[in-house]
C-alpha cells in the first residue's frame, strides 16, 4: 500500500510569494488532516477534511491559508502571500475512519522556508 | 483544556540500556493516547496507542507504554536501546466523543540520542 505522499519535500520562497503544498492520501482514506510544526514549537492541527468537506478548520492561522480537497482525493494547502512566520514543516495525514480506532498515517512533510 | 507535556526535550542513553521517555497529559475526558516517532527525513510513525483497553500497551520495535490514570502519565519505555532508536518521539492525545473530529494534540517532542 502506498503511503501518504507530500510534495514538494522542501520549498524556499520569498516573503510575499505564493506557495502551494500538495498531499496525496492513502487511496480510500476519507479523512485528511493538515498539521504544522513551526521551529521550536509543537506540532499543531490546522484542519480536517472528510472527503471534500472541511470538517474542522479551527487551526488555520489566518486567511492567507487556503486548503482544498477537490473530489475528495488529494489536497492542496496554499499560502498567499507567505510571511516569515509561515516557515516550518507542514504534515499531512490520512485515516480511513475517525481516531482513535484507526490512527493516522502521516506523510514525510514539506519543509517551507520563507526568506 | 487538553494538553500534553513531555518532561524531557532531550534524552541520551547508551546502546543496550533502558529507555524512558516521560509524558503527562491533562484531559477532562478519558483520553486516547499515542506515541509517534519521527526519524530524520521521515514521516511520523505510530509506535503504539492506548484506547481504554489494557493499560499496558505494547508497540512496535520493543516499545511499550503504561497508562496511569492516577498519575495522568503515559511514559514510553524500552528495555534495551538500539542505535536505530535515535529519533524524535511525540506523545499525543486525541479527544473522545462524537464531537471529536480526530484532532490530535502533540507534546513538544523528545529527542532520543543513543550512544554506542
Amino acid at each position: 500500500e502506498a503511503g501518504v505522499t507530500q510534495f514538494p519535500s522542501h520549498s524556499v520562497i520569498e516573503k510575499g510569494q505564493t506557495v502551494t503544498l500538495r498531499c496525496d492520501p492513502i487511496s480510500g482514506h476519507d479523512n485528511l488532516y493538515w498539521y504544522r510544526r513551526v521551529m521550536g514549537k509543537e506540532i499543531k492541527f490546522l484542519l480536517h477534511f472528510v472527503k471534500e468537506s472541511k470538517q474542522d478548520e479551527s487551526g488555520m492561522p489566518n486567511n492567507r491559508f487556503l486548503a482544498e480537497r477537490t473530489g475528495g482525493t488529494y489536497s492542496t494547502l496554499k499560502v498567499q502571500p507567505a510571511e516569515l512566520e509561515d516557515s516550518g514543516v507542514y504534515f499531512c495525514a490520512s485515516s480511513p475512519g475517525s481516531v482513535p480506532n484507526y490512527g493516522y498515517t502521516f506523510g514525510s512533510g514539506t519543509r517551507l522556508t520563507v526568506v | 483544556a487538553q494538553s500534553v507535556t513531555q518532561l524531557d526535550s532531550h534524552v541520551s542513553v547508551s546502546e543496550g540500556t533502558p529507555v524512558l521517555l516521560r509524558c503527562n497529559y491533562s484531559s477532562s475526558y478519558s483520553p486516547s493516547l499515542f506515541w509517534y516517532v519521527q526519524h530524520p527525513n521521515k514521516g511520523l510513525q505510530l509506535l503504539l496507542k492506548y484506547t481504554s483497553a489494557a493499560t499496558l500497551v505494547k508497540g512496535i520495535n520493543g516499545f511499550e507504554a503504561e497508562f496511569k490514570k492516577s498519575e495522568t502519565s503515559f511514559h514510553l519505555t524500552k528495555p534495551s536501546a538500539h542505535m536505530s532508536d535515535a529519533a524524535e518521539y511525540f506523545c499525543v492525545v486525541s479527544l473522545p466523543g462524537s464531537s471529536n473530529t480526530g484532532k490530535l494534540i502533540f507534546g513538544q517532542g523528545t529527542t532520543l540520542q543513543v550512544k554506542p
